[in-house]
């Protein structure tokens, strides 16, 4: 059980340009979970995967945010034409089962400033 | 929609003694599990302990319990014999029972041991 890696640590960028975001679960975990968390703030959830498969997305994915989980392995989250306001931590989440039966298990998240 | 309440933003607590944080939550749903979850500087997010919300019984692990008042949806978690690597931030978490996938996190509370 290695964790769950994301990659990178911190992304410095201006504003306007587009920034990728990997996660890798851990091994044999088939639910991947985003989560956004702003300074002082609690993680906010952005999207989950079952497999390959996206099975919800919140409210706060606008259109300019993707993300994907090929073959059901790692996952990347893009985000295009970046803001002021996506400067944020990104942490990604695994479970082996979904719901609250297996916790969560978190990375170390990417640290994101848009300057 | 279901809230979680994290009402103090820092708290401070002396090496071996016990501190208590406070959450609050809101739900309709009867089915339901609690967390905390402790982030270190620029460390991962692990989970402490977690309470299934049809057990009657407090959650305990190690040094770390919970106070579960279901009808006053309040979690709070105590620590005793605090220990300098017990400083982090503390998130308080909700998720509904079944197939649920996201997590609800509170704003935090920054935990701070003197020696």
């Amino acid at each position: 059980d290695t964790g769950v890696s994301q990659d990178p640590r911190h992304k410095i960028t201006k504003r306007g340009q587009n920034v990728t975001f990997r996660c890798d679960p851990i091994s044999e975990h088939n639910h991947l979970y985003w989560y956004r968390q702003t300074l002082g703030q609690g993680p906010e959830f952005l999207t989950y995967f079952q497999n390959e498969a996206q099975l919800e997305k919140s409210r706060l994915l606008s259109d300019r945010f993707s993300a994907e989980r090929p073959k059901g392995s790692f996952s990347t989250l893009e985000i295009q034409r970046t803001e002021q306001g996506d400067s944020a931590m990104y942490l990604c989440a695994s479970s082996p089962l979904k719901g609250a039966y297996q916790p969560q298990h978190f990375g170390d998240g990417t640290r994101l400033s848009i300057l | 929609a279901q809230t979680v309440t994290q009402s103090q933003p820092e708290m401070s607590v002396q090496e071996a003694e016990t501190v208590t944080l406070s959450c609050t939550y809101d739900t309709s749903e009867s089915d339901y599990y609690l967390f905390w979850y402790k982030q270190p500087p620029s460390r991962q997010m692990i989970l402490v302990i977690r309470q299934e919300a049809y057990k009657q019984q407090n959650a305990t692990e190690n040094r770390f319990s919970v106070n579960f008042q279901k009808a006053a949806k309040s979690f709070s978690l105590k620590i005793s014999d605090s220990q300098l690597g017990d400083a982090a931030m503390y998130f308080c978490a909700y998720i509904g029972g079944g197939a649920n996938s996201k997590l609800t996190f509170g704003k935090g509370i920054t935990l701070s041991v003197r020696p």
